[in-house]
């Protein structure tokens, strides 16, 4: 089974500096990964995703994320965080089925601080 | 195009009750699954409908049950509430079911049991 990891439960940042958010994932096939945020009192919204076709994602909000294959992981970074960014980030895997359920992994709270 | 609907918003309800929830998917979406969201357990997957019929389930007891209409509208029910029933629903939608398909999902719904 596909199952994705998120080291670090929280993160906090300044205002101005690097968002650095960490996924690792384990898959026996080619996975197809998710990036999603949430903020207080809602739903998810999705970031970005990787299905392959490039190992350099860009998303929405400035947000990006890096497939390395040699490394099992899928973080997620901003250049520049801003107090908007404040917000709950999950990574997630679909394909266990076969189709598009999604498995979340724990989920990250991100903290920026002025 | 407008997204992913779900009401009521907030319910409280008390043990032992039963409880229906309603979404409404994103137009010419065919696909709508559901999502628990817990504060211990994180986000778990509890059923997904396509073309009217449950096609891949989580691993929830059989309180916990759905259907999807031919218009893609999907209701989830749970009777005989529980305390630890209580949790953020999410309902989610993508056009077809393929692992490259990406959920968009609703705000939820606050279920309460006290």
């Amino acid at each position: 089974a596909q199952s994705v990891t998120q080291l670090g439960s929280h993160v906090s940042v300044s205002e101005g500096a690097l968002v650095l958010l960490r996924c690792n994932y384990s898959s026996s096939v080619p996975p197809y990964l998710f990036w999603y945020v949430q903020y207080p009192n809602q739903g998810l919204q999705l970031l970005l995703k990787y299905t392959s076709a490039a190992t350099l994602v860009k998303g929405i909000n400035g947000f990006e994320a890096e497939f390395k294959k040699s490394e099992t992981s899928f973080h997620l970074t901003k250049p520049s965080a801003h107090m908007s960014d404040a917000a709950e980030y999950f990574c997630a895997v679909s394909g266990n089925s076969g189709y598009s359920t999604l498995t979340f992994g724990k989920g990250t709270m991100l903290l920026v601080s002025p | 195009k407008a997204g992913v609907t779900q009401t009521p918003r907030y319910l409280i309800k008390t043990r032992g009750q039963q409880v229906t929830l309603s979404c409404s998917p994103i137009s010419g979406h065919r696909s709508v699954s559901w999502y628990q969201q817990t504060p211990g357990q994180g986000l778990q997957f509890l059923f997904e409908y396509f073309s009217e019929t449950q096609r891949n389930k989580g691993n929830f007891p059989g309180r916990f049950s759905g259907r999807q209409f031919s218009n893609s509208r999907s209701e989830m029910n749970v009777s005989t509430l529980e305390l630890g029933d209580s949790a953020l629903y999410l309902c989610a939608s993508s056009l077809l079911r393929e692992v490259t398909d990406t959920q968009y999902f609703g705000p939820g719904t606050r279920l309460t049991v006290l």
